[in-house]
């Protein structure tokens, strides 16, 4: 059962453009939305993160949009760099244990 | 400061051995998690520590697989008779809290091949 479905599976976009990435979830019980970027060879780190009583969230280049009556919550990587070229998770947790659900993840590659 | 460390970071065994990955959190994190993330696919949420104990064990996959958690700090995750499926990489995660909001951090990995 995919609880958080992501898409898409890879993205190529030009550096400087803008990279979006999509989720939508099923559990109505989950309260807290994180994304997480992947460098090959390492841990996942938390990216940001949003829970559902506001819509968007921004940090620097880097904006959550969160539809709830669609359950359905998105990363936009404005003026995309190298740099960002990883792997994205999207995620979400409920209950007292916390636990990450994960999307399946999207490779992002940003051509110089 | 330091954070999530994991050993080894990588492991090669033979189908039908045991082996031991071992997890150790962030100094005075009071949870801990185990996560596996298998080739092409995202992660997958195995074990859940509070603590020393584990109220939350239903991502085990199999009974081949087991964890434990002493002192509060470090944890090992034991799989027992490997099978050629559990090759992945093994995540563990620690935050300060079980809450929302809680940032879990993650450690590099082990990565477990079973020839």
């Amino acid at each position: 059962q995919q609880q958080v479905k992501q898409s898409p599976q890879s993205l190529i976009v030009q550096k400087g453009g803008i990279s979006i990435i999509n989720c939508a979830y099923e559990n109505t019980a989950f309260d807290y939305f994180p994304w997480y970027q992947q460098f090959p060879g390492k841990g996942p780190a938390l990216l940001i993160a949003i829970r559902p009583d506001v819509s968007e969230k921004k940090e620097g280049r880097f904006t959550i949009s969160f539809n709830k009556s669609a359950k359905q919550f998105s990363l936009h990587i404005m003026d995309s760099q190298p740099g960002d070229s990883a792997t994205y998770f999207c995620a979400a947790t409920s209950g007292s244990a916390r636990q990450l659900t994960f999307g399946s993840g999207t490779q992002l590659t940003v051509l110089p | 400061g330091a954070g999530v460390s994991q050993s080894p970071s990588n492991k090669v065994t033979e189908k039908g051995k045991d082996v031991e990955l071992r997890c150790d959190p962030i100094s005075g994190h009071t949870a801990l998690y185990w996560y596996r993330q298998s080739l092409g696919q995202g992660l997958e949420f195995l074990i859940y520590f509070q603590g020393n104990s584990a109220p939350d064990k239903s991502g085990l996959p199999s009974d081949r697989f087991s964890a434990e958690r002493t002192g509060g700090s470090v944890s090992t995750l034991t799989i027992q008779r490997t099978q050629q499926e559990d090759s992945a990489v093994y995540l563990c995660a620690s935050s300060l809290v079980s809450g929302m909001g809680e940032t879990q951090y993650f450690g590099p990995g082990t990565r477990l091949l079973v020839l």
